[in-house]
C-alpha cells in the first residue's frame, strides 16, 4: 500500500533560524512528488514537483530535493510569514495522490 | 484568473441527512478530484474524474458519489450522514488525469454534522 510519512509533526523555528522537513515515501511506481503549502482554513496552495532522484527545485527561502525513498524542503532564514502546515504527496502509477500528515511550522519573530 | 472554486463554504447538516458538495474547475482543467481533511490530518483521495467519467475512487463507502458537467464542473454528493463524516471537503483541478501536472485546489467546504 502506497504511504506517506512527514517529520517533525510540528516545528517551531525563530526567525531566520534554517530548517529541513522531510517527507518518506513507498509507492508503487512514483510518477511525481509533490509539495504543497496550507494555512489555516485555505487548500493546499501548489509549490512544487519532483520526478527524479537527484531533482532539486527551489522558490525564494524553499528548496525541495529528492531522492529513491524521501523527499527534503530546506527553509533558509525563514520569516514569520512562513508559518504554515507544508503537505507532501506522491503520484502513483494509478494516477492518484497519497497525502502525507504534514508538518506544521511555526516560525516566530 | 479565476482558481477553483467551491460552494458552499459552510454547511452544517444532522446525521442521516445527504448533502451535494460543488466545484467548479479553473478555466481549461478537464480533471476535478475531491479530498476528505479531516482535522490535523492531509487531504484523502475520494474520486478523479476527467472527461465525465470515473478514473479514480479511494476508499470510501458507497455513501459517498460524485459526477462531472459538460462544463468539467463537478458535484460530491453524501447520503444518509455520519458523525465522522465531519470534514473540510476539498475540490482540485488539473489539465488531464494522465499528465504529471499538479493539482489545483479550492478552500474547501466545511461540512459539520451534528
Amino acid at each position: 500500500e502506497d504511504q506517506v510519512t512527514q517529520s517533525p509533526e510540528a516545528l517551531r523555528l525563530q526567525e531566520g533560524e534554517s530548517s529541513s522537513l522531510n517527507c518518506s515515501y513507498t509507492v508503487s511506481g512514483l510518477r511525481g512528488l509533490f509539495w504543497y503549502r496550507q494555512d489555516p482554513g485555505k487548500g493546499p496552495e501548489f509549490l512544487f514537483t519532483l520526478y527524479s532522484a537527484g531533482e532539486e527545485k527551489e522558490k525564494e527561502r524553499l528548496k525541495a530535493t529528492l531522492t529513491k525513498k524521501e523527499s527534503f524542503l530546506h527553509i533558509t532564514a525563514p520569516k514569520p510569514e512562513d508559518s504554515a502546515t507544508y503537505l507532501c504527496a506522491v503520484r502513483n502509477y494509478g494516477q492518484n495522490f497519497v497525502f502525507g500528515p504534514g508538518t506544521r511550522l511555526s516560525v516566530l519573530p | 484568473d479565476a482558481g477553483v472554486t467551491q460552494s458552499p463554504t459552510h454547511l452544517i447538516k444532522t446525521r442521516g441527512q445527504h448533502v451535494t458538495l460543488r466545484c467548479s474547475p479553473i478555466s481549461g482543467h478537464k480533471s476535478v478530484s475531491w479530498y476528505q481533511q479531516v482535522l490535523g490530518q492531509g487531504p484523502q483521495f475520494i474520486f478523479q474524474y476527467y472527461e465525465k467519467e470515473e478514473r479514480g475512487r479511494g476508499n470510501f463507502p458507497d455513501r459517498f458519489s460524485a459526477r462531472q458537467f459538460p462544463n468539467y464542473s463537478s458535484e460530491l454528493n453524501v447520503n444518509a450522514l455520519l458523525l465522522g463524516d465531519s470534514a473540510l471537503y476539498l475540490c482540485a483541478s488539473s489539465l488531464g488525469a494522465g499528465t504529471n501536472q499538479p493539482q489545483h485546489f479550492g478552500d474547501g467546504t466545511r461540512l459539520s454534522i451534528l
